[in-house]
């Protein structure tokens, strides 16, 4: 089945500066590739995600690059905001008909002003 | 985005109860919700595929008499852990695809049990 790194496992910026996150994934069936952020005590919020027929995806500040051969994707962040503090998710799924996600490990961000 | 709702947000039981937690999909119908258990500090662990109208799937190792799960409408679907423990104290979290064969999930904001 999928397997799912995530690192770094803990993230700290200073306010404004870029942080990237990076996962590497072991199925190469595998097609969608989500990101997600949660906040303490709280569901994940999708907040970008990336299918296999793209190489990038931006919106706004936040950036997703994906690399099939590598079978590696990572999330970027620029001017980092202390509100983007959070635990973030990098998830694969590629079954077919409904969707299972295997999440990676999660990432603790903290954005200090 | 969609919305997914959790009832309760949180729940305090005595062990050997049984809880039920309802997840909601309020916007959208949705005919598979999935249920996911985090420990503090984990990621997110798939417990089961709740499908609408026939029975759950469950991922290796879960117990499907212990995690009892039903899918009665296209917007409900409900947790029940049964004769709960204090090791299945957790956070439960659902999420749904917003619409058949999609891959967008959308979350709810998730249960917190504590089993005494």
């Amino acid at each position: 089945g999928e397997n799912v790194e995530q690192h770094p496992s803990t993230l700290s910026v200073q306010e404004g500066d870029s942080a990237v996150i990076k996962c590497t994934y072991s199925d190469s069936a595998s097609n969608y590739f989500p990101w997600y952020k949660q906040e303490l005590g709280k569901g994940p919020q999708l907040i970008i995600d990336i299918r296999s027929n793209v190489g990038e995806k931006k919106d706004q500040r936040i950036a997703v690059t994906l690399n099939k051969t590598a079978k590696h994707f990572s999330l970027h962040i620029t001017e980092t905001q202390p509100e983007d503090s959070a635990v973030y998710f990098c998830a694969a799924s590629g079954d077919t008909g409904f969707q299972k996600l295997v999440f990676g490990t999660g990432t603790r961000l903290l954005v200090s002003p | 985005g969609a919305v997914v709702s959790q009832h309760p947000s949180r729940v305090i039981c005595k062990s050997g109860t049984s809880v039920k937690i309802e997840c909601r999909s309020l916007d959208f119908q949705a005919t598979t919700m999935f249920w996911y258990r985090q420990f503090p500090k984990q990621s997110l662990m798939l417990m089961a595929t709740s499908n609408e109208g026939s029975k759950a799937t469950y991922e290796q190792g879960v117990e499907k008499d212990k995690f009892l799960i039903n899918h009665a409408s296209l917007t409900l679907s409900t947790l029940t852990v049964t004769s709960a423990h204090p090791e299945d104290s957790s956070f439960y979290i659902c999420s749904a695809p917003l619409a058949g064969g999609a891959e967008t999930q959308y979350f709810g904001p998730g249960t917190r049990l504590l089993v005494l």
